[in-house]
């Protein structure tokens, strides 16, 4: 099993660019996530997903855009990115089932916008 | 959503010495808690959680204890190692969620000197 891959590891990009972010679960979890880390904030849920199908906002969701098409991938989309969007993202996916909450991370995609 | 407070934000100890990580909730429905280590530039990964029908669980040198009516839960480290220095968070679930979502602490810096 890889687990959660996430690509690219690093990007810069200038204002105004749109870009995707990967990530792709090989463990068949239903539930996927999407976080950005900013320094003393912790980690804030961008989108989130249940299911092939099946997304929902989380805490921070304007200029980003998610879909989940198979269980395994769950992109993030910048459609026009800020200096805002300047943060470490990570993907994370759990087991939906029974009351398993343990979720596991990707190695994160360092994002800089100038 | 779900209130997540977490103390101190950097914490520095020498080798041997415990560590105490605490953190407070808002929804007493809550009954998942678990702690995330973060290593430098890798996601989290989750170390320790505790359900709410028990108040302390242990796994070799690391504990959480859970006290329900206070709403507040502590990560205990003793004998503290060099490898022990990360970001340490705190969770605790959305209200009614079995799905997995999360709401975060914003972090606690964990250095522990040789």
């Amino acid at each position: 099993n890889a687990g959660v891959t996430q690509t690219p590891k690093f990007q810069v990009l200038k204002t105004g660019q749109s870009m995707t972010l990967q990530c792709a679960q090989d463990m068949n979890h239903e539930y996927m996530s999407w976080y950005r880390q900013d320094p003393g904030m912790g980690l804030r849920l961008i989108h989130y997903s249940v299911g092939a199908g099946i997304t929902d906002q989380g805490e921070v969701p304007n200029g980003y855009n998610v879909s989940r098409s198979t269980t395994e991938d769950f992109p993030l989309r910048l459609l026009s990115a800020a200096p805002s969007q300047t943060s470490v993202y990570f993907c994370a996916s759990s087991n939906q089932h029974g009351v398993a909450y343990e979720q596991y991370f990707g190695p994160g995609t360092r994002l800089t916008v100038t | 959503g779900e209130n997540v407070e977490q103390h101190p934000s950097t914490l520095s100890v020498q080798e041997g010495d415990s560590a105490v990580i605490k953190c407070t909730y808002s929804d007493s429905a809550s009954n998942y808690f678990p702690w995330y280590k973060q290593e430098l530039g890798k996601g989290p990964q989750l170390i320790i959680d505790i359900r709410s029908n028990v108040g302390e669980k242990k796994d070799q040198r690391i504990a959480v204890t859970l006290n329900k009516t206070a709403k507040h839960f502590s990560l205990h480290i003793t004998e503290t190692q060099p490898e022990d220095s990360a970001v340490y968070f705190c969770a605790a679930p959305e209200r009614g969620s079995t799905l997995g979502r999360l709401y975060f602490g914003r972090g606690t810096q964990l250095t522990v000197w040789p």
